[in-house]
């Protein structure tokens, strides 16, 4: 079944302790992205990616992560999480130069 | 600069007809998505606009105008599970897509 998997779907964490987000997709897509979405403010862009070793800011990059070391994982890194990245997460990607997103099923974080 | 503007929520009854607009400014402009959410799901993907005109896909239908700068997207015949969120987003350059807050479509019996 063609999916976006991410990990973990919950986390309850502690301000400074590095977490990871994993990201997996199996439709050989170049394309990836990473979102967050809080009430009000819809999704924001926070890293993409156009292919292995290729990885761009978005719109709020700060605090965030990323690595593309292989074309199907992608994953989120907060080195010093803070309260103000309590967000629900979203893994997305796609084949290039298409407006289709195929998204993860999310992952909510919470930064005590 | 960027912006992107639609309504932030709409009522309707089973079986209407209801219109979500979008006016949008994006540099490079590509094309406008449009993608459904239901309330503690992921967004999916409804519609892609590349060119100007209408697409029909089974109830819903999109249009875009890019010399306005404006799109909609239609449901038709409503029915309740199409209570959710639905969002434009204009793709520019890169594959970036950009979305904005979202229409919040409540159906009512």
């Amino acid at each position: 079944e063609a999916q976006v998997t991410q990990n973990p779907r919950y986390l309850i964490t502690v301000t400074g302790k590095k977490l990871t987000v994993t990201c997996s997709q199996n439709m050989n897509h170049e394309y990836m992205s990473w979102y967050r979405q809080d009430p009000g403010l819809g999704l924001r862009q926070i890293y993409y990616s156009m292919n292995v070793e290729v990885t761009d800011k978005g719109d709020v990059p700060e605090g965030y992560k990323v690595s593309r070391k292989e074309k199907r994982n992608f994953p989120l890194i907060l080195e010093s999480p803070s309260p103000n990245q309590t967000s629900l997460y979203f893994c997305a990607s796609s084949l290039q130069n298409t407006g289709e997103l195929f998204f993860g099923e999310g992952s909510r974080l919470t930064v005590l | 600069g960027q912006s992107l503007e639609q309504p932030s929520e709409v009522t309707a009854v089973e079986g209407a007809i209801v219109q979500i607009n979008c006016t949008y400014q994006t540099s490079g402009f590509y094309g406008l998505s449009w993608y459904q959410q239901h309330d503690g799901g992921a967004p999916t993907f409804l519609s892609y606009n590349a060119l100007d005109g209408l697409e029909e896909t089974g109830r819903f239908s999109s249009f875009l105008s890019r010399s306005d700068s404006y799109g909609y997207l239609l449901l038709q015949e409503l029915q309740m599970k199409d209570s959710a969120s639905y969002f434009c987003a204009p793709k520019a350059a890169g594959n970036k897509l950009t979305f904005g807050g979202g229409t919040r479509v409540l159906v009512k019996p």
